[in-house]
């Protein structure tokens, strides 16, 4: 079972910052925070990924809060390319660890 | 490009039949999974291999197997198809040579079970 609980749904204006959630509160201590998103039955493909530090990359922020036990993905500037299912997952780095996929957000930007 | 390639990209077969679907890694990466998507369905994993190995099970029915190859491509064989068979099939990669784990995913096999 996915580790992670998210909002099923979610809307955004155009141009706006879109801020998803993620509870993720039996989270171990080896476990980083993942996210993934899937366009339109395209493969999944990944944005970000931080362990406690807050992270950002070209795409994506990553706030996690102190306790670990939830976070929030902020896309700063949604674009109608940003409609999409995203999924936060939580695994530990190592080479067992199967990536499960809850049933994600389903994010829509908005005109 | 997440440098995933999978064969075909589309399928069509009756029910009965058997099928090979193939993933080709990233350059270096060990580790593969398999994931099925049925329609507005999830992504249900499968199986994962790493160098060879199996490392860890889904919920992946008997009539379907997979190995994993030395040059670390990998194969999905499903057999005695279903009409319930028919999804989207996608396998990923991921290295732990490197500080960055993260999967990269292959743009699928699309399987219809007539």
């Amino acid at each position: 079972d996915a580790k992670t609980t998210q909002p099923p749904s979610m809307d955004c204006a155009e141009g706006r910052a879109a801020n998803l959630p993620c509870n993720h509160s039996t989270i171990s201590g080896n476990e980083y925070v993942y996210w993934y998103r899937q366009i339109h039955s395209q493969g999944p493909q990944y944005i970000i990924h931080g362990l406690k530090n807050n992270e950002t990359n070209e795409m994506a922020s990553l706030i996690i809060t102190e306790d670990r036990k939830s976070s929030t993905l902020i896309l700063p500037h949604a674009t109608l390319r940003d409609t999409a299912v995203y999924y936060c997952i939580v695994r530990a780095w190592n080479r067992d660890d199967k990536i499960i996929f809850g049933k994600g957000t389903r994010l829509h930007i908005l005109p | 490009d997440s440098g995933v390639t999978q064969t075909p990209k589309h399928l069509i077969t009756a029910t009965g039949q058997r099928v090979t679907l193939r993933c080709s890694p990233r350059s270096g990466d060990l580790s593969v999974y398999w994931y099925q998507q049925s329609l507005d369905q999830g992504l249900q994993f499968l199986i994962q291999y790493y160098n060879g190995e199996e490392r860890a099970k889904g919920n992946i029915l008997e009539r379907f197997s997979a190995q994993q190859f030395p040059d670390s491509h990998s194969e999905l064989n499903l057999s005695s198809l279903e009409l319930g068979d028919s999804a989207l099939y996608f396998c990923a990669s991921s290295g732990f040579t490197r500080i960055d784990t993260e999967a990269f995913f292959g743009q699928g096999t699309r399987l219809t079970v007539v």
